[in-house]
């Protein structure tokens, strides 16, 4: 059964820094590309970042360019996010997807993890 | 950047009743748009992929149609359990991978 496990979610003042993670199992972690998405209050979803199965491709959002970092960790199943001068619009739940079927490419997301809450207020 | 327009925003409906959710692209993506439901309090699932394929153990009353800049997530029979919110998202061109507002299934 696929798992996808997040944290690090927590009360953080705009300018400060935060890692989530994301615990991953149930499927061959390496084989797959895997995404951050995340959904403010009451809002819809936005995808925030991606990267390969390798982790030597990584993608971002304008918005989170140059603040937030993807990276994963194949030997221990774990996926990354380091988030960097945060801001009150980075308020959010953020889940961590697996992509459908690739290694390379961002495609659809077939699983997903619980979230965990950020929130970014002084 | 893709912008995915989702109409309408709220969609009143009984049980047994069909829904018809619309996707619009602001330019062509073939058919690469996915469907997720998201229920409150809960991850979004993926329902559809490449406009018309269903995901693993989706039902049959769940179905998705369209190319280019429109597309179509009918549920022939709505079950109790399917009023939630619905979002389209497309994978065309990225990054970045964007979605639809969402429409929301209510009970009517």
């Amino acid at each position: 059964e696929v798992q996808l496990l997040e944290s690090g979610g927590a009360l953080v003042r705009p300018g400060g820094s935060l890692r989530l993670s994301c615990a991953a199992s149930g499927f061959p972690f390496n084989n797959y590309a895997m995404n951050w998405v995340r959904q403010a209050p009451g809002k819809g979803l936005e995808w925030v970042s991606g990267l390969s199965g390798s982790g030597g491709s990584t993608y971002y959002a304008d918005s989170v360019k140059g603040r937030f970092t993807i990276s994963r960790d194949n030997s221990k199943n774990t996926l990354y996010l380091q988030m960097n001068s945060l801001r009150a619009e980075d308020t959010a739940v953020y889940y961590c997807a697996k992509e459908r079927e690739n290694i390379h490419s961002l495609y659809y997301f077939d699983y997903w993890g619980q979230g965990t809450q950020v929130t970014v207020s002084s | 950047e893709i912008v995915l327009t989702q109409s309408p925003a709220t969609l009143a409906l009984s049980p047994g009743d069909r829904a018809t959710l619309s996707c619009r692209a602001s330019q062509s993506v073939s058919t690469f748009i996915g469907w997720y439901q998201q229920k409150p309090g809960q991850a979004p699932r993926l329902l559809i992929y490449d406009a018309s394929n269903r995901a693993t153990g989706i039902p049959t009353r769940f179905s998705g149609s369209g190319s280019g800049t429109d597309f179509t997530l009918t549920i022939s029979s709505l079950e109790p359990e399917d009023f939630a919110v619905y979002y389209c998202q497309q994978r065309s061109s990225w990054p970045p991978l964007t979605f639809g507002g969402g429409t929301k299934v209510e009970i009517k």
